[in-house]
C-alpha cells in the first residue's frame, strides 16, 4: 500500500511566520501535489511537481511556494503566513501510468493567528 | 476553477437505504474518480471510471458515467452508518493530467 505521510496533523503559527509543511512518500510516484480545502469551496491545487525540481502553478498559488529536492520529499512553503491560509492542507501522490488514482496524506490542519 | 459539481450538498438516510449522489462536469475527460474523506482525514479512493466506460462496480458501490450529459453517478447500497463522511467526484480532463475536484456531498447515514 502506498503511503503519504505528512508531518503534522495540526499546526498553530502566527501571522508573518514561515511555515513549512513535509509530504513524504514511500511508492517512487512520480507526480505529488499540494491541495488545500476550505468548506464550500472544495478542494483546490495550490501547486504540483512531477520529477525533481520541477514545479508548476495550480490554480491558487499566490502566498506559497514549493520545494522538491528529493523524489519522495515535496513541501509547501509559506514564505509569510495570514490569516487566510488557515486551512487544511492535502498532499497527494499518483505514478505516471495512466488512469491512476490519487493517494492522500491525512491533511493538515494550519491555523494561522 | 471547479469543473466537477455533486449534487446534492448534503444527504441524511437511515441505515439500510440507498444513497445515491450526482456529479456534473464541463469539459472532455479520461476519467472520473470518486473518493471519500472522512471526518478531518484525507481523501481516500473509491472507484475510477475510464471515459469509454458506462458502468462499474465495487462491493455496494456502483458508478455510471454519461459522458453525453457530462455526469455521473455513485449509488451506495445498503447504506451503514460506518459510510458517513463526505464524497467527491474529480475529472481528469483530457488536456492534462491533473484531478480537478467538485465540493462534495455530506452523507450522513443514521442508524
Amino acid at each position: 500500500d502506498v503511503k503519504v505521510t505528512q508531518s503534522s496533523r495540526y499546526l498553530v503559527k502566527r501571522t508573518g511566520e514561515k511555515v513549512f509543511l513535509e509530504c513524504v512518500q514511500d511508492m517512487d510516484h512520480e507526480n505529488m501535489f499540494w491541495y488545500r480545502q476550505d468548506p464550500g469551496l472544495g478542494l483546490r491545487l495550490i501547486y504540483f511537481s512531477y520529477d525533481v525540481k520541477m514545479k508548476e502553478k495550480g490554480d491558487i498559488p499566490e502566498g506559497y511556494s514549493v520545494s522538491r529536492e528529493k523524489k519522495e520529499r515535496f513541501s509547501l512553503i509559506l514564505e509569510s503566513a495570514s490569516t487566510n491560509q488557515t486551512s487544511m492542507y492535502l498532499c497527494a501522490t499518483v505514478p505516471w501510468a495512466e488512469n491512476s488514482p490519487l493517494h492522500f496524506g491525512n491533511g493538515t490542519r494550519l491555523t494561522v493567528t | 476553477s471547479q469543473q466537477g459539481e455533486e449534487d446534492p450538498q448534503a444527504l441524511s438516510i437511515q441505515e439500510g437505504e440507498n444513497a445515491t449522489m450526482n456529479c456534473s462536469y464541463k469539459t472532455s475527460i479520461n476519467n472520473l474518480q470518486w473518493y471519500r474523506q472522512n471526518s478531518g482525514r484525507g481523501l481516500v479512493h473509491l472507484i475510477l471510471i475510464r471515459s469509454n466506460e458506462r458502468e462499474k462496480h465495487s462491493g455496494r458501490l456502483r458508478v455510471t458515467l454519461d459522458t453525453s450529459k457530462k455526469s455521473s453517478s455513485l449509488l451506495i447500497t445498503a447504506s451503514r452508518a460506518a459510510d458517513t463522511a463526505s464524497y467527491f467526484c474529480a475529472t481528469e480532463e483530457t488536456s492534462g493530467s491533473r484531478l480537478t475536484f467538485g465540493e462534495g456531498t455530506q452523507l450522513t447515514v443514521n442508524p
